[in-house]
């Protein structure tokens, strides 16, 4: 059971180009995620999803764009990299439990993707 | 802005000492959750206690939670080196009453040092 796969695990980007994260899940979780961290800030929310062809925005959404066609897959895509979106990314999953289930969700991170925009 | 705050920012410990890290939190949540991070690596859970709970073990984990005191504490006790790590609280608030969206916050960390 792979869990969650992030690809690529390294990256490096000139200011401008375009790239896809990708993030695959084999747990039929309904809900996905991605999140970046930087030094001293945690874990920020970039942007979630609670499932095929619903997403949403989170703390810092901006220079980011997402979809989600199918519930194993959560690509993140950034348009036009900028030096101060160098940062780890980590793509999450869980189940999305409803009333009392909610309590119990936990999340399946990635091994994460390390960017780097010069 | 950052629902959860980790109290201290690092700590350092000698092995077989008790390592206590506190959370502290802003809004009314659903459930608050404990994850670990190895450096370089992507986030285990470690934990999960709900708001109708005060305390809770696993193995050598013991977490408590004050909703009066928005606050939680994570207690590992007789340390281990393979416990140095980054330690993340985060916690979960539905955002509609009876919808399935919700929306998990992480704080900072604290970055944990067991001395062999």
């Amino acid at each position: 059971n792979a869990g969650v796969t992030q690809t690529p695990k390294f990256q490096v980007l000139k200011t401008g180009q375009s790239m896809t994260l990708q993030c695959a899940q084999d747990m039929n979780h309904e809900y996905m995620s991605w999140y970046r961290q930087d030094p001293g800030m945690g874990l920020r929310l970039i942007h979630y999803s609670v499932g095929a062809g619903i997403t949403d925005q989170g703390e810092v959404p901006n220079g980011y764009n997402v979809s989600r066609s199918t519930t194993e897959d959560f690509p993140l895509r950034l348009l036009s990299a900028a030096p101060s979106q160098t940062s780890v990314y980590f793509c999450a999953s869980s189940t999305l439990g409803q009333g009392s289930a909610i309590a119990k969700n936990i999340q399946y991170f990635g091994a994460g993707t390390r960017l780097s925009v010069l | 802005s950052q629902q959860g705050e980790e109290d201290p920012q690092a700590l350092s410990i000698q092995e077989g000492e008790n390592a206590t890290m506190n959370c502290s939190y802003k809004t009314s949540i659903n459930n608050l959750q404990w994850y670990r991070q190895n450096s370089g690596r992507g986030l285990v859970h470690l934990i999960l206690i709900r708001s109708n709970e005060r305390e809770k073990h696993s193995g050598r984990l013991r977490v408590t939670l004050d909703t009066s005191k928005k606050s939680s504490s994570l207690l590992i006790t007789a340390s281990r080196a393979a416990d140095t790590a980054s330690y993340f609280c985060a916690t979960l608030r539905r955002l509609r009453s009876g919808g399935s969206n919700y929306k998990l916050t992480f704080g900072k960390g604290t970055l944990l040092t067991v001395n062999p």
